[in-house]
């Protein structure tokens, strides 16, 4: 069975400071794909990245950035100098690769508060 | 290009009243269908998801239904609300491939 988890409740940080949210998985598929949503207060869900398990390269976009560790079943996300705009919950997830499911399994996500 | 559409965006309803919420996918064809559910304060839950038209699996054992009487189309539905019915639902696509899936705007569901 597939799990995720992110073990940070809830992150308050003030703007302008570095924020790191961890994100921890577990599957026995060796052909997966993770990902990080953001969900700001109006609660729809916004797409930040996806990442397949062959593909262990950081990945840099502005302020964001990605670190996947297939050695640690990790894949941490860091806001740098962080903005108000920020503030959202954020939820990392895995999807199985094969099968006709593939449906997402979600964390419980990391509420992060920017404070001004 | 392709769009989803969920609505009603809010909702109240009472107890043991019924529970229809639509979805619609438009621009794709023969798409992954899901609905998941969020409580307040937790994460997003599957609760079902279809892969053609008539075909519904259940994650989780519950009060709820669906249903994909067209391809594009995905209801979600109750004969009875309960309490702890009340949450945000989300529907969501896929083209079939785990390369990404699109959210609709999501119904926030209050039973009282």
């Amino acid at each position: 069975a597939q799990k995720v988890t992110q073990a940070q409740t809830e992150i308050s940080v003030v703007e302008k400071e570095d924020v790191t949210l961890d994100c921890v998985y577990e599957t026995r598929d060796t052909t997966y794909y993770l990902f990080w949503y953001k969900q700001p207060p109006s609660g729809e869900l916004v797409f930040l990245i996806r990442r397949n398990s062959f593909d262990e390269q950081n990945e840099i976009s502005g302020r964001y950035s990605w670190n996947f560790q297939k050695s640690t079943s990790s894949f941490n996300f860091t806001i740098t100098a962080s903005q108000v705009v920020d503030s959202a919950v954020y939820f990392c997830a895995l999807s199985e690769a094969r099968g006709g499911r593939r449906a997402l399994t979600f964390g419980s996500g990391t509420r992060l508060q920017v404070q001004p | 290009s392709q769009t989803i559409h969920q609505w009603p965006a809010t909702l109240v309803q009472p107890v043991g009243s019924p529970l229809s919420l639509e979805c619609t996918v438009e621009g794709t064809s023969n798409p992954n269908l899901y609905w998941y559910r969020q409580a307040a304060g937790r994460g997003l839950q599957l609760l079902f998801y279809s892969v053609g038209i008539g075909q519904i699996s259940s994650e989780v054992p519950q009060n709820l239904s669906a249903s994909r009487p067209q391809d594009r189309q995905f209801i979600l539905s109750s004969k009875k609300l309960l309490l702890s019915d009340s949450g945000f639902y989300l529907c969501a696509w896929s083209s079939g491939g785990p390369y990404g899936y699109t959210f609709g705007s999501g119904t926030r569901l209050t039973v009282v």
